[in-house]
């Protein structure tokens, strides 16, 4: 499996400002995805991350106001621009398994607890 | 449509005791992977157990097994000799693996709360 880290674990943000969120993996994996957790809820993909190219956006998110970057295969950012309270979320990063491994099984990260004032 | 049904959305177990968590899927593809994944309060999704569609024996892990009928769309969840760690959220969810090797997104049910007494 992988070892998947998130900075920051928690913020507490003005309206209006935007949160930039770190997934790092300590070995290069094939897919990462960002999932969004509303309180109480399940999770809710939001975007595939793909090395090299542009994120491929599920219905209902768009690049605006996710924006996603994928440098290279360990590493990743979500970007939450112009917050309002209804992105107050636990947004959590997910790997495919390491190259090599099976493909089938999603790994996570510990989340990042976002509350917007 | 893909769906994920959790219909307990609450359940409770005694220490020590064994408790079942229901989940029903509805696919009309016959490749496909099943998961039971436990969300504790510290939020970390933790993978209990893993099943391959194409495998008729059910899956174990230690304490966690489940009973996987394929026809019935039906993937159950058993937690043996219940520890106090064992309370947590747990999201049942399947990944379509289509012809060629390609897989579809993770489909989520809507989650079980499991309480575990003393």
């Amino acid at each position: 499996s992988a070892v998947i880290s998130q900075k920051p674990s928690r913020d507490i943000c003005q309206r209006g400002t935007s949160l930039t969120i770190q997934c790092q993996v300590d070995s290069q994996v094939t897919m990462m995805f960002w999932y969004r957790q509303q309180p109480g809820q399940s999770l809710t993909l939001i975007a595939t991350a793909n090395q090299g190219s542009e994120a491929t956006y599920e219905s209902g998110f768009v690049i605006d106001k996710f924006p996603i970057s994928r440098p290279n295969l360990t590493f990743s950012t979500l970007t939450v621009s112009n917050m309002s309270p209804e992105d107050s979320s636990i947004y959590l990063c997910s790997v495919v398994g390491p190259a090599g491994e099976y493909q089938e099984t999603q790994y996570f990260g510990p989340g990042t607890r976002l509350l917007v004032l | 449509a893909q769906t994920v049904t959790q219909s307990q959305p609450e359940m409770s177990v005694q220490e020590a005791e064994t408790v079942t968590l229901s989940c029903t899927y509805d696919t009309s593809e016959s490749d496909y992977y099943l998961f039971w994944y436990k969300q504790p309060p510290s939020r970390q999704m933790i993978l209990v157990i893993r099943q391959e569609a194409y495998k008729q024996q059910n899956a174990t892990e230690n304490r966690f097994s489940v009973n996987f009928q394929k026809a019935a769309k039906s993937f159950s969840l058993k937690i043996s000799d219940s520890q106090l760690g064992d309370a947590a959220m747990y999201f049942c969810a399947y990944r379509i693996v289509y012809y060629g090797g390609s897989q579809g997104n993770l489909i989520f049910g809507k989650g079980t709360k499991l309480s575990v007494k003393p």
